[in-house]
């Protein structure tokens, strides 16, 4: 039972470089969020998906966008990576928005 | 919207000692309460929840706290072993205007002594 899978676990980007973050997850849950975080912080919420082919902003959702185009992935990319998105990045999902949640790994970005 | 806030950043126990482990929270609207813990390079893993309509639930070793009196939610951490040594964070969920929102607060880091 792998749960959230998150890939890759860490990635070092140029400035301007673009990437992808992928996550998948196998136990059917509609909704899907990805978190970025912070040394000495809380989880801030990215981007959030309540099912396939719906999508919704998060707290910090600038620089980055997401698709979720089946129920098991939930891509994130960066299009124009900047100094300010290196942090570690997770991914999760849920039955619903207000029950227990299942992390992924992890990314670790750094852009330099 | 909502903020939540943890009254101590890092906690040290003896071995064999309880802890705990406390969060503020400001809309009295929230509705669900979530503690979560992260060991070291790993993502955040589920202890426990609560919602409103409860002031306490208990778990294996861990029992949640609330007051909506007061807005302060706590996680009790019986016989602490030094596999309890994490970052734990609450979770605070309540419906904003247009979706269902959860705010993550700080973390606590919890070192445990031998």
């Amino acid at each position: 039972n792998a749960g959230v899978t998150q890939t890759p676990k860490f990635r070092i980007l140029k400035i301007g470089q673009s990437m992808t973050l992928q996550c998948t997850q196998d136990m059917n849950h509609n909704y899907m969020y990805w978190y970025r975080q912070d040394p000495g912080m809380g989880l801030k919420l990215i981007y959030y998906s309540v099912g396939a082919g719906i999508t919704d902003k998060g707290e910090v959702p600038n620089g980055y966008n997401v698709s979720r185009s089946t129920t098991e992935d939930f891509p994130l990319r960066l299009e124009l990576a900047a100094p300010s998105q290196t942090s570690v990045y997770f991914c999760a999902s849920s039955y619903g928005p207000n029950t227990e949640a299942f992390f992924g790994q992890g990314t670790r970005l750094t852009v330099v | 919207g909502e903020s939540v806030g943890l009254h101590l950043p890092t906690l040290s126990v003896q071995e064999g000692d309880n802890s705990i482990i406390n969060c503020a929270y400001s809309n009295s609207a929230s509705d669900y309460f979530i503690w979560y813990k992260q060991e070291s390079g790993k993502g955040p893993q589920f202890i426990i929840d609560i919602r409103s309509n409860m002031d306490k639930r208990q778990g294996q070793r861990v029992t949640v706290l609330l007051n909506k009196t007061v807005k302060h939610l706590s996680l009790q951490i019986a016989a602490t072993q030094p596999g309890d040594s994490a970052v734990y964070f609450c979770a605070v969920g309540f419906r904003g205007s247009n979706d269902y929102k959860l705010s993550f607060g700080a973390g606590t880091t919890v070192t445990v002594r031998a």
